[in-house]
């Protein structure tokens, strides 16, 4: 089975840096990914990592440590849209992406 | 050109019902799947589907069914309705490759309340 954890919520200020964290527990494992959820809408994609590393990606970026079990997605030059959840998917032997609980960022001004 | 699209958008409804939800995709993948999102946004997977075989997470009742009439399609059929199935239900898709399932397309989610 799976065991993804991530915090439940989070505040920041606009124009700041936050960093969302991941840890997760696999069986087998074949990438990661971030989706960005705002109320309301469907999940978007943001990034895959499926090797060590970081992954940038404009505003956003995303790393992993597959021996750690340990992934972060970045966030810099907060803006108010950014309020939305942030999910965080495991890929494991089958292929089938499982999610985490997902992460509720506030942005302040 | 809507990339996954679903109906109803929201689906009012008595327990004990059968009810449908619907879902198209016209990206061409080759998979596709249902997640169940609950109050506390928790999102679930439920079927994953392509042309050569049926995941089923072993949690979902039997009551609910995808059925898939071709590629672009996978519908999904519930039965007899109870006030828990109410959630939002998010069709999905992806392009398998040979070295890993990509990132997925969701649709706009279809918002069931049973009463």
């Amino acid at each position: 089975g799976q065991n993804i954890d991530q915090p439940t919520e989070m505040t920041a200020t606009e124009g700041a840096i936050v960093q969302i964290n991941c840890t997760y527990q696999t069986s087998g494992f074949n990438g990661l990914f971030w989706y960005q959820q705002h109320a309301g809408e469907a999940p978007t994609f943001l990034s895959y990592n499926v090797l060590d590393g970081l992954e940038e990606k404009g505003r956003f970026s995303s790393f992993l440590s597959r021996s750690k079990g340990y992934s972060y997605l970045l966030l810099k030059e907060l803006q108010m849209k950014d309020s939305a959840s942030y999910l965080c998917a495991v890929q494991g032997g089958s292929y089938i992406p499982t999610f985490g609980r997902g992460t509720s960022l506030i942005v302040h001004p | 050109d809507t990339a996954v699209s679903q109906t109803p958008k929201y689906l009012v409804t008595q327990m004990g019902n059968d009810k449908s939800i619907k879902c198209e995709q016209n990206l061409g993948h080759d998979t596709m799947y249902w997640y169940k999102q609950d109050s506390k946004k928790f999102l679930k997977i439920m079927f994953s589907y392509n042309n050569k075989e049926l995941i089923i997470n072993e949690t979902v009742p039997n009551r609910f069914s995808p059925k898939s009439p071709d590629k672009a399609h996978l519908n999904l059929h519930i039965n007899s309705l109870e006030l828990g199935d109410s959630a939002v239900y998010f069709c999905a898709s992806s392009q398998a490759t040979s070295i890993a399932v990509r990132e997925q397309f969701f649709g706009p989610g279809t918002r069931l309340t049973v009463l």
